[in-house]
């Protein structure tokens, strides 16, 4: 079982570069790295998928070292309707189905 | 594109009562799932359908929940009888094909359960 640890929570300012480091040690062959987005009072939103090096999008972008064992979210130039939980999961190749953990609370202030 | 369709949005019941939840997925999309997010964790799977077959369901609670997929299209997600833990918010998503490799999970706004 693949098993996610990200910080807590996190503060940042507008306009600021967000970085949310994910750790995954044991990160199996064939799993990818997906991370979602949740405002209070909605479901979980779908940023991005990677599977090695780098993943850009028009949201964010995903680092992924060679060994895998970690994932960083960037996030550039936040803004307060940033201000959300996100999550980072793991394809828990057991039980094909995808695993949340607590997420980090990204809270962006003026 | 109508989203993902999740009623009601709040239900409010006393203890011992039955509550039913009904989610229709996206258009075309195969797999449903059912999840529960308790305050301030994340979603934790409860069932998963491919089509109409519920092809995991090792942590819904079977004693009191029950979920069906008739014709692999909208389902319900029964609790009876409630009890007072059962109060979270309950999630469906729908995907295209098996995850993730195929497509990300598409969820509703999920459904509001207290249980008093």
């Amino acid at each position: 079982l693949a098993k996610t640890t990200q910080p807590i929570s996190m503060d940042s300012y507008e306009g600021q570069e967000v970085n949310i480091t994910c750790s995954h040690n044991n990160i199996a062959t064939n799993d990818y790295i997906t991370w979602y987005q949740q405002f209070p009072s909605q479901g979980p939103r779908f940023i991005i998928q990677g599977y090695k090096t780098k993943v850009t999008n028009e949201v964010a972008s995903l680092f992924i070292p060679a060994d895998r064992k970690s994932s960083t979210l960037s996030l550039p130039r936040v803004s307060l309707s940033d201000t959300a939980v996100y999550y980072c999961l793991v394809e828990d190749t057991g039980r094909r189905a995808l695993t949340f953990g607590s997420g980090t609370r990204l809270q962006v202030q003026p | 594109e109508a989203g993902v369709v999740q009623s009601p949005r709040y239900k409010i019941i006393e203890k011992k009562q039955p509550v039913a939840f009904w989610c229709n997925p996206i258009s075309g999309h195969n797999t449903l799932y059912w999840y529960r997010q308790n305050l301030g964790q994340g979603p934790e799977l409860l069932i998963r359908y491919e089509n109409e077959e519920a092809v995991d369901d090792s942590q819904l609670p079977k004693d009191r929940f029950s979920a069906e997929r008739l014709k692999g299209v909208d389902s319900t997600l029964k609790i009876q009888p409630a009890e007072l833990g059962d109060s979270a918010v309950y999630l469906c998503a729908s995907s295209f094909g098996q995850t993730p490799d195929t497509g990300e999970l598409f969820f509703g706004e999920g459904s509001r359960l207290t249980v008093l």
